[in-house]
């Protein structure tokens, strides 16, 4: 299996644009997850998905950013209009069941966001 | 909600030597324990996990022990080897979301 597939690796764009995160997951897992990292903050939990369905978004943080998973093997995590301090590496996760089975979570290797 | 807290935030070590990383929770219900190993421009790669009705867990260099009581848990690398050198996160389950709240992440360095 190829994993957890991100794109676009590195987006560097200014101040009010919209910016797009894509995520393909594992085949076969229904469990989907965004993380924000910074060095401040840490890994942060920003939404997950269970079947396609959004979960708990609570960790979104505000009302510029927004989800969806329009099917099984696609996620989009999209910014409008995008600010300086959205800048950090965005993560991609799958696992079976949100991992409370096996637990474990399966992590792309990210997209680094520079909004200048 | 569950707090995750890690320490040290860097740790650097002679290759050979043993590595020590501790982890406190809040969440005295929490019953799942991972630890996360991230390499330079990779996404956090799970590397062992402790459930709350074990102590302790080995898997060859690496093991990871559980005081339930005093909620803490602790990574232990032994025989550092260059190639161990990534940041390391810890992990617990919230139990009442379900999430995973991670700590601030160790970085370790191993020298050659």
């Amino acid at each position: 299996d190829a994993g957890v597939i991100q794109s676009p690796r590195h987006e560097v764009t200014e101040m009010g644009q919209e910016v797009t995160l894509r995520c393909k997951p594992i085949s076969g897992h229904n469990s989907l997850f965004w993380y924000r990292q910074t060095m401040m903050r840490g890994l942060e939990l920003l939404i997950y998905f269970n079947n396609n369905v959004p979960i708990d978004d609570s960790g979104m943080p505000e009302d510029r950013f927004s989800a969806k998973m329009p099917n099984a093997s696609f996620s989009t995590l999209k910014i409008q209009p995008s600010e300086p301090r959205d800048s950090a590496v965005y993560f991609c996760a799958s696992s079976l069941n949100g991992g409370r089975d096996t637990g474990e979570l399966f992590f792309g290797e990210g997209s680094r966001l520079t909004v200048l | 909600g569950e707090n995750v807290e890690q320490h040290p935030s860097t740790l650097s070590v002679q290759e050979g030597d043993s590595a020590v990383i501790k982890c406190t929770y809040s969440d005295s219900a929490s019953n799942y324990f991972p630890w996360y190993k991230q390499e330079l421009g990779k996404g956090p790669q799970l590397i062992i996990d402790i459930r709350s009705n074990v102590g302790e867990k080995k898997d060859q260099r690496i093991a990871v022990t559980l005081n339930k009581t005093a909620k803490h848990f602790s990574l232990h690398i032994t025989e550092t080897q260059p190639e161990d050198s990534a940041v390391y996160f810890c992990a617990a389950r919230d139990s009442n979301t379900g999430k995973l709240i991670f700590g601030q992440g160790t970085t370790l360095q191993v020298k050659p």
